[in-house]
């Protein structure tokens, strides 16, 4: 069965600084992998995903994520933070070569607190 | 484009009520899903359909049941509801399985705005 951890319930950056949220996963086939963003009292919106192909993939808003299969790690990056970036992430993952092809899982969320 | 819509947006049931959350998403995906979220837990899913027809066992699947009427509706129902039900339910869709670009394309999930449930 697939999962997917980020152990960071929370990670605390300056304005300007660089800032990483980390995600890794467990599957059985290939991972679909995804990062989210959830901003108070609304639904998810897609930050950016990795089919395939190349291994950093860019997202919204100056995201970018790398994918590391030797680590099975999919973490979040972006070289200059701003107050605005202040959000719970997600990361999930879909097995598509695992017997649930269409299952997808997240993980429990990563609070991201940018202070000025 | 109204997207994936769900309703009620609020509920309050007492212990032991039934109620139906309704999903309807209109991008023509073939896989919804409906999950709950709760607070230090992320989004654990509930149900998933692969495709019209189709349900299939998520997570944490105890006390809910789904149907997945036609292409655009897949409902979740809680039959007896308990406190321990109490959650923020969230309704998603995934388009094709084309691969598509990072920032589009297929298997892009699309949620809806989330429906609140308190079970007193």
């Amino acid at each position: 069965a697939q999962s997917v951890a980020q152990p960071e319930d929370q990670v605390n950056v300056a304005e300007g600084n660089p800032l990483t949220v980390k995600c890794t996963y467990s599957v059985s086939g290939n991972p679909y992998l995804f990062w989210y963003v959830q901003y108070p009292n609304r639904g998810l919106q897609f930050l950016l995903k990795y089919i395939t192909g190349d291994n950093l993939v860019k997202g919204s808003y100056g995201f970018e994520a790398e994918f590391n299969k030797s680590q099975t790690s999919f973490h979040l990056k972006k070289p200059s933070a701003l107050v605005s970036d202040s959000a719970l992430y997600f990361c999930a993952v879909r097995d598509v070569g695992g017997s649930s092809a269409s299952k997808i899982i997240f993980g429990s969320g990563t609070r991201l607190s940018i202070r000025p | 484009n109204a997207g994936v819509t769900q309703t009620p947006k609020f509920q309050v049931l007492k212990t032991g009520q039934s109620m139906t959350l309704q999903c309807a998403q209109d991008m023509n995906h073939n896989s919804m899903y409906w999950y709950r979220q709760d607070p230090g837990m992320g989004l654990r899913l509930i149900y998933y359909s692969a495709s019209e027809g189709t349900t299939d066992k998520g997570e944490v699947p105890n006390g809910y049941n789904v149907s997945r009427l036609n292409k655009r509706e897949f409902s979740l129902r809680l039959e007896s509801a308990a406190p321990s039900q109490t959650s923020v339910y969230f309704c998603a869709s995934r388009s094709s399985s084309n691969p598509g670009h990072s920032l589009r394309g297929g298997n892009t999930i699309y949620f809806g705005e989330g429906s609140w449930l308190t079970v007193v």
